[in-house]
């Protein structure tokens, strides 16, 4: 079967360093997203990573270990714009979007 | 780029009329849009995925009579709720692959149905 998860929520306070995990599970990968999505907006486009390793984009990376099934979204120098819910999603073999539920990211000053 | 435009932005309607949401690809040719339903404080539900000059595939639980698409071009897919009930009010939102990874997102319309 298929699945993923995240945790539901994270607090972390502005300036520092967050790490949001996500697991899953499939037979068929063709890559994992992240996604940033601000309370009654659309999803916003963070990170794609279908290869193992780092992907770096300001302040925003983003990892992928495939034979874990393991991604993260490392958020640094943290602002309170970034409170918002970050999705991952796999695409799987038939590159059809599979989506995490979600982790609220609360920052406090 | 690759932008998509979803209007309207909010909806206010009356139980048991319909309502239609577009969604464009503007700078782009879509083969495919995607149409998700989210509920506050939750994630994205796919309901349905449309492909240009056929038949949308609908998700299980998802009434196709109800939640009708239509793909008739590669830039414009809509989606109409009929006969709309209150338990309808929802975000949707739209998004179009561009190539083989390149999702882009509608900015979302807000449905009440009161």
């Amino acid at each position: 079967g298929q699945n993923i998860d995240q945790p539901t929520e994270m607090t972390a306070t502005e300036g520092a360093i967050v790490q949001i995990n996500c697991t899953y599970q499939t037979s068929g990968f063709n890559g994992l997203f992240w996604y940033q999505q601000h309370a009654g907006e659309a999803p916003t486009f963070l990170s794609y990573n279908v290869l193992d390793g780092l992907e770096e984009k300001g302040r925003f990376s983003s990892f992928l270990s495939r034979s874990k099934g393991y991604s993260y979204l490392l958020l640094k120098e943290l602002q309170m714009k970034d409170s918002a819910s970050y999705l991952c999603a796999f695409q799987d073999s038939n590159y059809q979007l599979i989506w995490g539920a979600g982790t609220k990211l609360i920052i406090k000053p | 780029g690759a932008v998509v435009s979803q209007h309207p932005s909010r909806v206010i309607c009356k139980s048991g009329t319909s309502v239609k949401i577009e969604c464009r690809s503007l700078d782009f040719q879509a083969t495919t849009m995607f149409w998700y339903r989210q509920f506050p404080k939750q994630s994205l539900m796919l309901m349905a995925t449309s492909n240009e000059g056929s038949k949308a595939t609908y998700e299980q639980g998802v009434e196709k009579d109800k939640f009708l698409i239509n793909h008739a071009s590669l830039t414009l897919s809509t989606l109409t709720v009929t006969s709309a009930h209150p338990e309808d009010s929802s975000f949707y939102i739209c998004s179009a692959r561009k190539g083989d990874y390149g999702y882009t997102f509608g900015s979302g319309t807000r449905l009440t149905v009161v």
